[in-house]
């Protein structure tokens, strides 16, 4: 079974450029998740998704963090414009409708200058 | 809130001693408790996890950890470390949508 899927795996921008990631989830996963991951700290929920409803929200910075999971398959996270405390690890999760562990993917490494 | 505690930020042991990493949650009805571990530049791996049922609970490579309620904890265990141990240790709990509330991680450090 092929695991969760992201690209790319590192980016480097100056600040006020804009980003997006993709992650492509595990076949059949039907909630999806990305967490951000600062350095020295517990990654933390950004957004989830239950098909390609939104299901929590409450801590994506909306004036500049967008996400969409068009067709509740393949989902992008973008950042605009990045700012340097945007620099983190960037992690999508996947799991069926009713399990409580997802599946991680490697992790985008964004680098904001 | 629902949170998660670790206390030990960075522990040191040697090769072959046994471990013990600490975690300590707030949550207020029953919680799925998990750990994940993440080795440098990977994303996270889930070395078990606890829902109900027996308190002690086995995973991979060897760990185990056993829920506490009166003490709200959910400790981490391994009777002899290798070296390919080393990794950040995260535990989590789980909200009743599925969201994980991850503790700050706990570095270990292997010693030859």
């Amino acid at each position: 079974e092929a695991g969760v899927a992201q690209s790319p795996r590192y980016k480097i921008i100056e600040k006020r450029q804009s980003v997006a990631f993709w992650c492509n989830p595990i076949s059949g996963h039907a909630t999806l998740y990305w967490y951000q991951q600062i350095l020295g700290q517990g990654p933390k929920l950004l957004i989830q998704f239950q098909n390609n409803g939104v299901v929590d929200d409450s801590q994506l910075p909306k004036d500049r963090f967008s996400a969409e999971r068009l067709k509740g398959v393949d989902s992008t996270l973008k950042i605009q414009p990045a700012k340097l405390e945007d620099s983190a690890v960037y992690l999508c999760a996947s799991s069926t409708r009713t399990a409580y562990s997802p599946y991680f993917g490697p992790g985008t490494r964004l680098l904001v200058l | 809130a629902q949170s998660v505690t670790q206390p030990d930020i960075h522990i040191t042991v040697s090769e072959g001693a046994s471990l013990e990493l600490r975690c300590n949650y707030s949550y207020g009805a029953t919680p799925y408790l998990f750990w994940y571990v993440q080795s440098p530049g990977q994303g996270l791996q889930l070395l078990l996890k606890y829902f109900s049922g027996d308190t002690l609970v086995q995973g991979i490579k060897g760990f185990e950890a056993e829920f506490k309620r009166s003490q709200s904890s959910f400790n981490l265990r391994k009777p002899s470390v290798h070296w390919s141990d080393a990794a950040e240790y995260f535990c989590a709990v789980a909200s009743n949508t599925g969201k994980l509330i991850f503790g700050q991680g706990t570095t270990l450090q292997v010693k030859p």
